[in-house]
């Protein structure tokens, strides 16, 4: 069975930094793009960064470039978001998901929470 | 990277039809078939339901369906459910390995 399992989130004061993990299973996880995806409260899916199977290759959303890095490590099936600088703006539940080919997702984890906050 | 737009809201009764559009510009929902589609229930994990515009992942039920002209995609929902009550969101590629979502659509159920 697919899983992914997001982990790290939690409480961060205002310009902080935060690494959060994502750890897969149930499949070859060194073969697929990977995405970071997050949800502020009460607000929608904003996409944040994906990552190429290989970790040669990477993009971000305007919003978080040059302050957010995705990585991977293939050895041990995980994903991570280092996560700097950060504001209230980016209190969000993040989401790992994987990509499942034709720029889509189809499997995401239940996220972890991110709160920005003094 | 402006999201896409969706109706904030839209309600239909068992057995009806609804359609929820996402309306894009050219750089990315018309520029690309690359539209998806995500139900999302509170406290679960985003589901899978539309990929390349029309195309439904295995497990997905036929009344799922979706559709795209021009700048705009459009998800309908034949013979609603009850099960069927989530937010729903569009997602486009947009472009140089970036990727846009809608605002989400809150669908209910009644």
């Amino acid at each position: 069975e697919v899983q992914v399992v997001e982990s790290g989130g939690g409480l961060v004061q205002p310009g902080g930094s935060l690494r959060l993990s994502c750890a897969a299973s149930g499949f070859t996880f060194s073969s697929y793009w990977m995405h970071w995806v997050r949800q502020a409260p009460g607000k929608g899916l904003v996409w944040v960064s994906q990552i190429n199977p290989d970790a040669s290759g990477s993009s971000y959303a305007d919003s978080v470039k040059g302050r957010f890095t995705i990585s991977r490590d293939n050895a041990k099936n995980t994903l991570y978001l280092q996560m700097n600088s950060l504001s209230a703006e980016d209190t969000a539940v993040y989401y790992c998901a994987r990509d499942g080919g034709s720029y889509s997702a189809d499997y995401w984890g239940q996220g972890t929470l991110v709160t920005v906050s003094s | 990277q402006s999201a896409l737009t969706q109706p904030r809201s839209v309600s239909g009764s068992p057995g009806q039809s609804v359609t929820i559009s996402c309306t894009g510009t050219s750089s990315d929902v018309g520029g690309y078939n690359y539209v998806s589609w995500y139900q999302h229930q509170p406290g679960k994990a985003p589901k899978f339901m539309i990929y390349d515009v029309s195309k439904r992942p295995s497990g997905v039920p036929d009344r799922f369906s979706g559709s795209k002209s021009g700048n705009t995609a459009s998800l309908t929902i034949s013979g609603l459910q009850a099960e069927d009550d989530a937010d729903y969101y569009c997602c486009s590629y947009a472009g140089s390995y970036t990727w846009v979502f809608g605002g989400g659509t809150k669908l209910t159920v009644l």
